[in-house]
């Protein structure tokens, strides 16, 4: 299970947005000694688009804006410098364990 | 610049079959360490991961949906597919075909680097 939260958050221009998310179990890997666990963004009318890998690994293309924390079972992104353009829905998401499990998703807005 | 073409239709009966096909362009569904999977949006809910096909044809699912999902994959036509049988109202959802990778010592990551557009089903009664 993954509890994100909030449901939602309307914030200023230039405003810092905080979202966590908890899983139930620790998804840590011994293996890759890494977190399973993935942020990811959606635009209106676009798919989710993946914004952090591995906990903390921006993916391609991503502005530093965006920064991924957290391990084991507590997890967040923060958004600085919100921007017009981070209107949409985040969602968290484990890897480590079937069935690969998301949050049920934040939205952000501008005030 | 890797692409997914989804086809199906928007529309199935209740209790029918869901058949849909994603073809891939700019990789190849053959290339080692490839793993292509569906994520379905339902209203209101987070995404839901459906199932995974690798490289290699081993398919993985959710076991909630496990006893009436069939994955497959065509690496011949570069392109995988999904069956949902036993279709009823809580399927419907946008449908997304996804890739992820395999990881460096080998595991299986469930990091979805690339999304299709998605396709709009919806069970009619």
């Amino acid at each position: 299970v993954v509890t994100q939260s909030p449901d939602s958050l309307a914030l200023s221009l230039g405003e810092r947005a905080t979202i966590k998310c908890r899983t139930s179990h620790s998804v840590f890997s011994s293996i890759d000694n890494a977190d399973y666990f993935a942020w990811y963004q959606q635009k209106s009318g676009q798919p989710p688009r993946l914004l952090i890998s591995w906990a903390s690994s921006r993916h391609i293309g991503v502005p530093d804006r965006f920064k991924g924390s957290g391990s084991g079972t507590d997890f967040t992104l923060t958004i600085d410098n919100l921007r017009a353009e981070d209107v949409g829905v985040y969602y968290c998401q484990q890897g480590h364990s079937a069935p690969y499990t998301f949050g049920q998703g934040t939205r952000v807005e501008i005030k | 610049q890797m692409r997914f073409q989804e086809s199906g239709p928007g529309l199935v009966q209740s209790s029918e079959t869901l058949s849909l096909t994603c073809s891939v362009s700019g990789d190849s569904t053959e290339s080692s360490g490839n793993y292509w999977g569906w994520v379905r949006l339902s209203p209101g809910k987070g995404p839901e991961w459906i199932g995974s096909v690798s490289y290699l044809g081993t398919v993985s699912s959710n076991l909630s949906l496990k006893s009436r999902v069939s994955l497959s994959i065509d690496t011949a036509r570069n392109q995988f597919a999904l069956t949902l049988k036993s279709m009823t109202a809580a399927d419907t959802a946008i449908y997304y075909c996804v890739r992820h990778r395999m990881g460096p010592y080998g595991t299986t990551l469930h990091f979805y680097d690339f999304w299709s557009q998605g396709v709009q089903v919806t069970v009619s009664s």
